[in-house]
């Protein structure tokens, strides 16, 4: 009964290296989609996904890449990390899109700190 | 462009009280709101969420109301335990299916 799996939960990054958070469900949840959250700003959508090949920008992508080769994982990649991009991280999933089953059920997040 | 909002940032109240969380909304042309709960250093848990039709959803001593006209919503909780203690958040699902997060309500209940 594992839900949806994030990991690592913690990483320090410097400034222009690269990584990727890895976020699996095994509900078989369509939707899939990553937040940031930041003291004061509440969560943030960075990408999200209604299905596997489909992936589409959120309010703050610059930064991120993500893909969406299978309906169980949906990775985060950040191409060349800067200080901007310490937060928390949270990947969700839901069954479905409009008019389907929208309860979000959230991984336990990953803490990144950029130095 | 959607804006949420909820107050109070923080609240302390003593065991055994009824609550009221509020959350308000810019643009009434929402498809849903969720209520989701957040333990210190976890993810979030959905509680109850109201579609765009709905007045209002219960689960156990929580209700939350939806009033679309005036952009408001609110979280109420009866015979408050200090395992309520954490932060509330609202989010609204917005015209362009986008869930837009307020910062949230972070809550301690005192034994």
């Amino acid at each position: 009964n594992a839900g949806v799996t994030q990991t690592p939960k913690f990483q320090v990054l410097k400034t222009g290296q690269s990584m990727t958070l890895q976020c699996a469900q095994d509900m078989n949840h369509e939707y899939m989609s990553w937040y940031r959250q930041d003291p004061g700003m509440g969560l943030r959508l960075i990408h999200y996904s209604v299905g596997a090949g489909i992936t589409d920008q959120g309010e703050v992508p610059n930064g991120y890449n993500v893909s969406r080769s299978t309906t169980e994982d949906f990775p985060l990649r950040l191409l060349s990390a800067a200080p901007s991009q310490t937060s928390v991280y949270f990947c969700a999933s839901s069954y479905g899109g409009r008019g389907k089953n929208e309860k979000l059920f959230f991984g336990s997040g990953t803490q990144l700190s950029v130095l | 462009k959607q804006e949420v909002t909820q107050i109070p940032a923080a609240l302390s109240v003593p065991e055994g009280e009824n609550l009221v969380l509020n959350c308000s909304f810019t643009d009434s042309a929402i498809y849903n709101l969720q209520w989701f709960r957040q333990d210190p250093g976890k993810g979030l848990t959905s509680l109850l969420l109201i579609q765009s039709s709905q007045r209002e959803q219960t689960s156990g001593r929580l209700n939350a109301s939806l009033d679309k006209s005036s952009g408001r919503s609110t979280l109420y909780i009866a015979a408050s335990q200090p395992g309520d203690s954490a932060t509330y958040l609202c989010a609204v699902r917005d015209s362009s299916y986008k869930l837009i997060f307020g910062s949230g309500t972070r809550l301690l209940v005192r034994p």
